[in-house]
């Protein structure tokens, strides 16, 4: 089956690095998605990855182990405002991009 | 980044009553655009694939009778909820794909809630 592991809440604290780490199993695979949303509202793109290594965005860097099955979201300077749940999201062999339940970060002063 | 405009943003309606649900994209031809249906606190759950002219392909669980799509254009698909329950109230989100490997855009969600 297809299965997505992340963390349900994480806590840190303002102007810090978080990671957030996502373990996945999937029927085939093609890449993976990172989306931030905020309460409420639809999610926002962050990143994909399709080959090994680290993708790095500003303030946001992606890694990917396909081998592993392994991804993690980095975030640097972290702001009040990054508070928010970040979904892992692994796209299969069919193209078809399955969402995990998403990592609550809160982020405090 | 292109533009995905679902409306309306929440509704309220009567149990037994029949809503609609549109999904545009304003400056972009989406052939495939999806239906998410989300819980609080949970996942996004992959309702429906909805491909411009053809049926509507359902996940496994999903009442096709119940939750109608549409896909007229390469603009528009509509969600249309027919005889709503209460536990039809749920947050529901469309998104339009420029095609494989490519990132989604999301609608901005339309809370549905049944009383």
């Amino acid at each position: 089956g297809q299965n997505i592991d992340q963390p349900t809440e994480m806590t840190a604290t303002e102007g810090a690095i978080v990671q957030i780490n996502c373990t996945y199993q999937t029927s085939g695979f093609n890449g993976l998605f990172w989306y931030q949303q905020h309460a409420g509202e639809a999610p926002t793109f962050l990143s994909y990855n399709v080959l090994d290594g680290l993708e790095e965005k500003g303030r946001f860097s992606s890694f990917l182990s396909r081998s592993k099955g392994y991804s993690y979201l980095l975030l640097k300077e972290l702001q009040m405002k990054d508070s928010a749940s970040y979904l892992c999201a692994p796209e299969d062999g069919g193209f078809k991009t399955i969402f995990g339940a998403g990592t609550r970060l809160f982020v405090k002063a | 980044g292109a533009v995905v405009s679902q409306h309306p943003s929440r509704v309220i309606c009567k149990s037994g009553t029949s809503v609609k649900i549109e999904c545009r994209s304003l400056d972009f031809q989406a052939t495939t655009m999806f239906w998410y249906r989300q819980f609080p606190k949970k996942s996004l759950m992959l309702m429906a694939t909805s491909n411009e002219g053809s049926k509507a392909t359902y996940e496994q669980g999903v009442e096709k009778d119940k939750f109608l799509i549409n896909h007229a254009s390469l603009t528009l698909s509509t969600l249309t909820v027919t005889s709503a329950h209460p536990e039809d109230s749920s947050f529901y989100i469309c998104s339009a794909s420029g095609g494989r490997d490519s990132e989604a855009f999301f609608g901005q969600g339309t809370r549905l809630t049944v009383v």
